[in-house]
């Protein structure tokens, strides 16, 4: 069964504190990794699709990587505007929808 | 602005009202999905379509119908709406770059509450 699970749930951090966020995934042949922020009251918003292990992808504080069993969102020098839900997604063997794992919260305080 | 549309944005309703929420997406894209997000449960897909007339079930689709008539439209109707359906639904859509589902592009959402 395709899977995905978030780490940690939440995650508080002082401005300018880097960290990390966990991916981990299961899925028969993947067929693609999706990073999405979430704002309250908002639909998730994509920020970045990886397909191979060891690909890397960066915009402005926030780069995703990808190994064969997990992904991590790095958010270096965070500020208060990076606080959301992160949410991770892969897509599932048939190609008709992508499951998420139920998201980080990240605040960042000033 | 390329954008997926939903409305109503909030609905309060009772058990047993039928009622449908819209959704319009003007990219052109052929692959349309609803999904509803529940606290402690995530996004959870409930119906999706490949293209035009072609729909399937997700993996939550009890009391829910869809049809695709038109390309840009994807509605999600309850006809006996209960209090368990109760959630904020999202609309999305993609291209086809990849066959199906891929980089979706999500509407704001939809908060409905069934008394």
């Amino acid at each position: 069964e395709d899977q995905v699970t978030q780490s940690p749930e939440a995650l508080r951090l002082q401005e300018g504190e880097s960290s990390s966020l966990n991916c981990s995934y299961t899925v028969s042949g993947l067929r693609g990794l999706f990073w999405y922020r979430q704002d309250p009251g908002k639909g998730p918003e994509f920020l970045f699709t990886l397909y191979s292990a060891g690909e890397e992808k960066e915009k402005e504080r926030l780069k995703a990587t990808l190994t064969k069993k997990e992904s991590f969102l790095h958010i270096t020098a965070p500020k208060p505007e990076d606080s959301a839900t992160y949410l991770c997604a892969v897509r599932n063997q048939a190609g008709t929808a992508l499951i998420f794992g139920k998201g980080t919260t990240l605040s960042v305080s000033s | 602005e390329a954008q997926v549309t939903q409305n109503p944005r909030y609905l309060i309703t009772v058990t047993g009202k039928k009622l449908t929420v819209t959704c319009s997406q003007n990219m052109n894209h052929e692959y349309m999905s609803w999904y509803r997000q529940d606290p402690g449960l995530g996004l959870r897909q409930i119906y999706y379509s490949m293209n035009v007339e072609v729909t399937d079930k997700g993996d939550v689709p009890e009391g829910y119908k869809v049809s695709r008539k038109e390309k840009r439209n994807f509605p999600l109707i309850l006809e006996s709406p209960s209090p368990n359906q109760t959630s904020l639904y999202f609309c999305a859509s993609s291209g086809t770059g990849a066959g199906g589902a891929n980089v979706l592009t999500f509407g704001a959402g939809s908060r409905l509450t069934v008394l």
